[in-house]
């Protein structure tokens, strides 16, 4: 089956620099890729998601890459606010075997005002 | 967007007395369901997948006679938590898939605390 891990488990930032969190998965047959903010005591969100199809996605401050030969996608959020200290999971799936999520370990960001 | 509740946010128990949670998918329907429990600083651990119509689908470990799922309807399933102790005390998040979007979104979690 598939499995993610994720790094860094704890990130601390200061207030308008920028975050990287990065994420390996191990079946090559993985073709979606979201990433969830997951704030105290709420469930996930969805932030950005990325397609095996496609190598970069935008959203405002919010990016994703994906690098499907070496299997792993990151995210990188630019100019940092205290507001997006968070816990962030990266998932894996194939969506041509069900709809059934593989989560990442998290990442606990930090953004120091 | 697609909007995933759940009910109630938090409950707090007694050992030994059983507890439902529901999930409903508000604006659209779902075949199928995933419960999830997470402990405090880990990742979420898949515990089942609800099927609308057909028996739930158990993760390798979770009891499947401790943790009840009924998948009523297309935009409702339950779990159960059946005679509860506190190692069960956890977050439990439910979440649907919607076809019509390819997304997944998630429920907004419900703290059980079992004393």
């Amino acid at each position: 089956g598939e499995n993610v891990e994720q790094h860094p488990s704890t990130l601390s930032v200061q207030e308008g620099d920028s975050a990287v969190i990065k994420c390996t998965y191990s079946d090559s047959a993985s073709n979606y890729f979201p990433w969830y903010k997951q704030e105290l005591g709420k469930g996930p969100q969805l932030i950005i998601d990325i397609r095996s199809n496609v190598g970069e996605k935008k959203d405002q401050r919010i990016a994703v890459t994906l690098n499907k030969t070496a299997k792993h996608f990151s995210l990188h959020i630019t100019e940092t606010q205290p507001e997006d200290s968070a816990v962030y999971f990266c998932a894996a799936r194939n969506n041509n075997a069900g709809n059934m999520l593989t989560f990442g370990g998290g990442t606990r960001l930090m953004v120091k005002p | 967007g697609a909007v995933v509740s759940q009910h109630p946010s938090r409950v707090i128990c007694k050992s030994g007395t059983s507890v439902k949670i529901e999930c409903r998918s508000l604006d659209f329907q779902a075949t199928t369901m995933f419960w999830y429990r997470q402990f405090p600083k880990q990742s979420l651990m898949l515990m089942a997948t609800s099927n609308e119509g057909s028996k739930a689908t158990y993760e390798q470990g979770v009891e499947k006679d401790k943790f009840l799922i009924n998948h009523a309807s297309l935009t409702l399933s339950t779990l159960t938590v059946t005679s509860a102790h506190p190692e069960d005390s956890s977050f439990y998040i439910c979440s649907a898939p919607s076809s019509l979007r390819n997304e997944q979104f998630f429920g907004p979690g419900t703290r059980l605390t079992v004393l």
